[in-house]
């Protein structure tokens, strides 16, 4: 049982370049969301699914893309990298939005994205 | 528009002691507040949780205290030491969405 795994784990971009950071998880959660951290302001949710097909928008949603063609694999797609994206990303997961009891929501080790 | 704030943003205490982490939130919608710890280069993880039902909740040497009044929450952590140095992030909840405060680092001096 692996968890939630990203790849990579660094990436460099230039301005205006486009990548795809991924995240899976083997634990049968449908929910999944991505958020970015930034010094001094937390993290901050920039979109999530609550299954499969399903997507929506967090709080920081512009100039990202996701998908959710399976429960495991959730990415998130950088359109026209910015500086202002340079950031730690972490993909987290748990079984369900509702948040029961004992519902966990574990995160990812990050990824670490500087644009130049 | 800051739904959660979050103080203090940095703590040193002494080992042993008692650590305090504050949180203040608006919308009295939310239903759902964790704690969440975070290591250098690690992503968080859960530390404790707690709904608006309950006014205290203990896990071992941490304690969440409620109020729903004043809508405020805040984390205790009792005879603290160093392998809890690490940043401490309080969150909301509601509607499918977890906003997080801005972290207290916490340093567990000897």
């Amino acid at each position: 049982n692996a968890g939630v795994t990203q790849t990579p784990k660094f990436q460099v971009l230039k301005t205006g370049q486009s990548m795809t950071l991924q995240c899976a998880q083997d634990m049968n959660h449908e929910y999944m969301s991505w958020y970015r951290q930034d010094p001094g302001m937390g993290l901050r949710l920039i979109h999530y699914s609550v299954g499969a097909g399903i997507t929506d928008q967090g709080e920081v949603p512009n100039g990202y893309n996701v998908s959710r063609s399976t429960t495991e694999d959730f990415p998130l797609r950088l359109l026209s990298a910015a500086p202002s994206q340079t950031s730690v990303y972490f993909c987290a997961s748990s079984y369900s939005s509702l948040r029961e009891d004992g519902d966990t929501q574990y995160f990812g080790p990050g990824t670490r994205l500087t644009v130049l | 528009q800051q739904q959660v704030k979050q103080s203090p943003q940095s703590l040193i205490v002494q080992k042993g002691g008692i650590s305090i982490i504050n949180c203040a939130y608006e919308n009295t919608a939310f239903d759902y507040f964790p704690w969440y710890q975070q290591f250098p280069g690690k992503g968080p993880a859960l530390l404790i949780a707690i709904r608006p039902d309950v006014s205290e909740k203990k896990e071992g040497r941490f304690t969440i205290s409620f109020n729903k009044s004043a809508k405020q929450f805040s984390l205790h952590i009792m005879d603290s030491q160093p392998g809890d140095s690490a940043t401490y992030f309080c969150a909301v909840e509601t509607y499918e969405k977890l906003t997080f405060g801005t972290g207290t680092r916490l340093t567990i001096i000897p």
